[in-house]
């Protein structure tokens, strides 16, 4: 059970803009950068969002994060078919002295 | 470009003790400041942090593993290893060895290697 809650699943529409959630607590989000990865079908996990809101070269300008208190947020504009995928947040947490991840976001493109 | 491989058993009988090497290539594992990391995805399941070696050779894992939990170095064969000790059906998944420049940061990943404990 993740200490880090994300909706199960979210969608949208090509050119859309959808935001997935991150909730967490003062011992992870509240205190510590947040990550966040896209998990494309039978693939690994890859860096989309460092630092809160920095993107890694080579990702679209497209995908964005950002946090406030104890919760974050990753926006995706311009949607398109290839954004299909599984969305994880994830942040170290004090409490637990380790990193936890989100359970996961399913990004249906309609 | 560095790169991450998982290698080892694909079936591990339950008891039994699961062992897993991750082989870095495209640099020294010892160079820099990393934290080498294995992550696990059990099938259509999120994924589970389940521990770090620094390049120092300190560690940290998952209080939920960490008895059955070793992580190692060997920094003349560049990899790091994980065991996990009297398995069950419950660590089958995908296991990921990952490097991690900052705590929850993961820029470079395996391609994953699939685990099944099974008799």
């Amino acid at each position: 059970q993740s200490v880090l809650t994300q909706p199960p699943s979210a969608s949208g529409t090509p050119g859309q803009r959808v935001t997935i959630s991150c909730s967490g607590s003062s011992s992870n989000i509240g205190s510590n950068y947040v990550y966040w990865y896209q998990q494309l079908p039978g693939t690994a996990p890859k860096l989309l969002i460092y630092g809160n809101n920095q993107r890694p070269s080579g990702v679209p300008d497209r995908f964005s994060g950002s946090k406030s208190g104890t919760s974050a947020s990753l926006a995706i504009s311009g949607l398109r078919s290839e954004d299909e995928a599984d969305y994880y947040c994830a942040a170290w947490d004090d409490s637990l002295s380790g990193v936890l991840f989100g359970g996961g976001t399913k990004l249906t493109v309609l | 470009q560095v790169q991450l491989q998982e290698s080892g058993p694909g079936l591990v009988k339950p008891s039994q003790t699961l062992s897993l090497t991750c082989t870095v290539s495209g640099g020294s594992i010892s160079s820099g400041s990393y934290y080498w990391t294995w992550i696990r995805q059990p099938a259509g399941k999120g994924l589970e942090w389940i521990g770090r070696i620094y390049t120092s050779g300190s560690t940290k894992c998952n209080p939920s593993l960490k008895s059955r939990v070793t992580i190692s170095v060997d920094t003349s064969k560049n990899h790091f290893s994980l065991t996990l000790s009297s398995v069950t059906a419950a660590d089958t998944a995908v296991y990921y060895c990952a490097r991690s420049p900052q705590t929850g940061c993961f820029d470079y990943w395996g391609q994953g290697t699939l685990v099944t404990v099974s008799s």
